[in-house]
């Protein structure tokens, strides 16, 4: 089956522990995102990565960080750092043009105890 | 600041009828627009994309937009039970990448 797949499906973080969300896609696409989605609002921006080994910041990226080390994989680790971290995490990903459409995987929902 | 702004409803529509879900963007330079449906507690799925002034029909979706205006649209024809969700739309700009800019969403609730 190709698609994007993201792990685990629910997580639960003690305050002050980092914990890293999987993203793996098999679609061989370049580009590929992580948004945050609270209750009721909209998705945000946290990173984004169009190659191997480079990625940018998005518009809420403090206490989150990424690797791409591998086309196919994309994670995120969500630091103590970040003060308010419990939401609904979402991986995307876009073949090589800048016009096409991104692609969401099913999302990890973290809740911090 | 780039926005993206819905009506976050909800918007009631009984089934049969057509749903209107507009969407207004701050960014005169976004190029292609999306619309999404997420069901609750799931991701968001595509369902139209549009690029060019005018209409762009799907079925039983129809995707509208007017860049003089700023305003983009999707219309739901003969609504189903299925069709509740909320409904995102997403501007795509393009500086050196593709970033998308979301809407809140509306939830849609159609009532049989």
């Amino acid at each position: 089956d190709g698609g994007i797949t993201q792990s685990p499906k629910y997580l639960f973080r003690k305050e002050g522990q980092n914990v890293t969300l999987s993203c793996e896609q098999n679609l061989n696409h370049d580009a590929m995102y992580w948004y945050r989605q609270d209750p009721g609002q909209g998705l945000r921006l946290i990173y984004y990565s169009q190659i191997v080994n480079d990625f940018q910041k998005g518009d809420i990226a403090e206490g989150y960080s990424v690797s791409r080390e591998k086309k196919e994989s994309f994670p995120l680790t969500v630091t103590s750092a970040q003060k308010n971290p419990t939401a609904f995490y979402l991986c995307a990903s876009r073949p090589g043009r800048v016009t096409d459409t991104q692609y969401f995987g099913p999302g990890t929902r973290l809740t911090v105890l | 600041q780039k926005e993206v702004e819905q009506n976050s409803g909800p918007l009631s529509v009984p089934e049969g009828a057509i749903a209107s879900l507009n969407c207004t963007y701050s960014d005169r330079g976004s190029q292609s627009f999306f619309w999404y449906r997420q069901y609750s507690g799931k991701s968001p799925e595509l369902i139209m994309f549009i690029y060019s002034n005018g209409d762009k029909e799907d079925g039983r979706f129809t995707a509208q937009l007017n860049k003089a205006s700023q305003y983009v649209s999707l219309l739901i024809r003969d609504s189903q039970p299925s069709d509740s969700a909320t409904y995102l739309c997403a501007a795509s700009i393009i500086q050196g990448a593709q970033k998308l800019v979301f809407g809140q969403g509306t939830r849609l609730t159609i009532n049989p």
